[in-house]
């Protein structure tokens, strides 16, 4: 199976409300769990991350949830603008191996 | 902001052809790894490299070879090109104290 599950793979969304996309990882070594935007033609952008010392982190509207018990992270995205419609990848990462990616999850907001 | 190169941007061959896809980065980052991105599956591991000589499989390598010749680069070769193997291909790299990824700006693979 997949080493990091990522849901739902598609999302849509009123603009203003918000957003959430759920991701768990298999490798209990991971510590770094970083959340990438991408435009369409563009590669991946890091929009966000966490490391395994913290349980939530917040940058302007993105916030970011780690259980390591559960082994899931996730992404919210609070009052939503047509701006942050893309393309959406968590990926789990442990020191001693490479990172894996989500499947991704398409955002759309609509204005 | 570190930066990734790879080339070529574009390339459209044909089944059986010999492809090779080059990423170059001039950040001293020791890992340099090749995904395959593609729709429904997200960005999948093909290889990976700790560092000039080093090669890791990852877990789509079939039809597929690396080479890492030096700190700096890291190729990834088709020699023989199949219609699978059409897909956006990304570049990365970090450093090894460091996880923070860094991507190059794709190269898109055409196999007629």
């Amino acid at each position: 199976g997949e080493q990091v599950e990522q849901l739902p793979s598609i999302l849509r969304v009123q603009e203003g409300s918000s957003a959430s996309i759920n991701c768990s990882y298999e490798d209990s070594a991971s510590n770094y769990f970083p959340w990438y935007k991408q435009e369409p033609g563009e590669n991946p952008k890091l929009i966000i991350d966490i490391r395994s010392n913290m349980e939530r982190k917040q940058i302007q509207e993105l916030i970011v949830l780690l259980d390591k018990k559960a082994k899931r992270f996730s992404l919210h995205i609070t009052d939503t603008q047509p701006g942050d419609s893309a393309m959406y990848f968590c990926a789990a990462i442990p020191n001693n191996n490479a990172p894996r990616f989500g499947a991704g999850t398409k955002l759309s907001v609509k204005p | 902001e570190a930066a990734v190169t790879q080339s070529p941007r574009n390339k459209v061959t044909v089944t059986g052809g010999n492809v090779t896809l080059s990423c170059r980065q001039t950040n001293s980052h020791n890992y340099m790894y090749w995904y395959r991105q593609d729709t429904g599956h997200g960005l999948r591991l093909i290889h990976y490299s700790y560092g000039a000589g080093n090669l890791q499989i990852g877990d789509v390598p079939d039809g597929y070879k690396a080479t890492r010749t030096t700190q700096e680069d890291f190729f990834l070769l088709l020699e023989l090109a199949s219609p699978s193997q059409t897909s956006l291909y990304f570049c990365a790299s970090r450093t090894l104290s460091n996880e923070r990824l860094f991507f190059g700006h794709g190269t898109k693979l055409s196999v007629l």
